[in-house]
């Protein structure tokens, strides 16, 4: 039940440079988009969030551009940093009851 | 404020053996979630809880699985018997409400050999 698709499965990137992660989501009723950054042996830490009303949401180094009539969202990450290197997930919900639902994971190296 | 609880952190049994997660979230959080993640891939849900009562359980193996939210409070997931495709990390997650900032605890790896 992947109703969140996420891309690239692994990205490499260098010091200083943007990383991007694209997912899209199919179910109409999702109204809650987080980010969700994972270190190894960790559980998963909230990063940024976005709701629907709003079309870009930048924290610090961390941007989430939210395109509502494409059911597209993406995080961007500004000056990469080797302690940037992470899994990071997607998730998608809903307030009328949609659970969390997370995409497959994007593993992020960033090289020194 | 401290954050989600989850003990223990790493738990190896034999096959058939059952096993039990406790959870203690953040205090005030009515949602609970526990989720289940394989090495690798993201987190899916197992069950939700608004304060006491299961309100999704649809992916849960009931065959299994069992859990409880005892109080509204902490809540354990066992595993009876455990099965070698059991072995992964069972996370457990609060938030407030529905559809909010929802943190997660360290997780429990478990192995079934």
């Amino acid at each position: 039940q992947q109703q969140v698709k996420q891309s690239p499965q692994s990205l490499i990137v260098q010091k200083g440079g943007i990383s991007i992660i694209n997912c899209a989501y199919e179910n109409t009723a999702f109204d809650y988009f987080p980010w969700y950054q994972q270190f190894p042996g960790k559980g998963p830490a909230l990063l940024i969030a976005i709701r629907p009303d709003v079309s870009e949401k930048k924290e610090g180094r961390f941007t989430i551009s939210f395109n509502k009539s494409a059911k597209q969202f993406s995080l961007h990450i500004m000056d990469s940093q080797p302690g940037d290197s992470a899994t990071y997930f997607c998730a998608a919900s809903s307030t009328n009851g949609q659970n969390f639902v997370f995409g497959p994971g994007t593993r992020l190296s960033v090289l020194p | 404020e401290a954050g989600v609880v989850q003990s223990p952190r790493y738990k190896i049994i034999e096959k058939k053996q059952p096993v039990a997660f406790w959870c203690n979230p953040i205090s005030g959080h009515n949602t609970l979630y526990w989720y289940l993640q394989n090495l690798g891939q993201g987190p899916e849900l197992l069950i939700r809880y608004e304060n006491e009562e299961a309100v999704d359980d649809s992916q849960l193996p009931k065959d299994r699985f069992s859990a409880e939210r005892l109080k509204g409070v902490d809540s354990t997931l066992k595993i009876q018997p455990a099965e070698l495709g059991d072995s992964a990390v069972y996370l457990c997650a609060s938030s407030k409400e529905r559809a909010t900032e929802a943190f997660f605890g360290q997780g429990t790896r478990l192995t079934v050999v």
